[in-house]
């Protein structure tokens, strides 16, 4: 049962603490993304990636928030630094090249203090 | 104001009954169209695609309205396992990314 995998699951830091997301897709899958979710505003893109190239980070807070895919098998999300206002789930959800469903990973669940 | 739009809710349905959610969206070139489950401290996952035709899975009945420019699901025999929020989701034409409202809750009680 192939699904996409995130670490950490939850974090725990302190204000101006540098924070790593890690998101395995699925294998096969191309295109990769990064949301965000809260209660006050839901679900939200914050980037995502096709055949490892960056395609679209317009939702992401360009000055703390980088996210990039090393290989196929990894995407990260770092934010350098962190703010209280960071806390939220961050989900990574994959597709691959022919399908339209996203399979989201468990996300990450990030407190910043 | 958001592309895409639900009411929030909660919707409180006694098991058995049937329980509609609406979901407008802003973007006319909108191309694609699903419901997402999101149980509690959980990913969302795909409930079903919207079709053009309409489509219906069991119980769960998904219409698109695009003159109105709003997708509907329905769910008939509501049983407790069903309680969650419903997220609608919406492709553009251009790109691969999904646009998503903040979710409508649904509560179901014996």
């Amino acid at each position: 049962d192939a699904r996409v995998t995130q670490t950490p699951r939850h974090k725990v830091t302190e204000m101006g603490q540098e924070v790593t997301m890690r998101c395995q897709p699925i294998l096969g899958h191309n295109t990769v993304f990064w949301y965000r979710q809260t209660m006050m505003q839901g679900l939200e893109l914050l980037a995502y990636f096709r055949n490892r190239a960056p395609l679209d980070d317009s939702g992401m807070p360009k000055d703390r928030f980088s996210a990039e895919m090393p290989d196929a098998t990894l995407a990260t999300l770092k934010i350098q630094p962190s703010e209280p206002r960071d806390s939220a789930v961050y989900f990574c959800a994959s597709r691959a090249a022919a399908q339209e469903t996203q399979y989201f990973g468990p996300g990450t669940r990030l407190l910043v203090l | 104001r958001k592309e895409v739009e639900q009411d929030p809710g909660p919707f409180n349905v006694p098991e058995g009954a049937t329980v509609a959610f609406n979901c407008t969206y802003s973007n006319s070139a909108s191309q694609s169209f699903f419901w997402y489950r999101q149980d509690c401290r959980k990913e969302p996952k795909l409930l079903m695609s919207v079709y053009s035709s309409g489509n219906e899975d069991g119980r769960f009945t998904a219409q698109l309205n695009r003159a109105s420019q709003y997708i509907s699901l329905l769910i008939r025999d509501s049983k407790l396992s069903d309680s969650a929020t419903y997220l609608c989701a919406v492709r553009a034409l251009s790109g691969y990314a999904l646009n998503f409202g903040k979710g409508t809750s649904l509560l179901v009680t014996p």
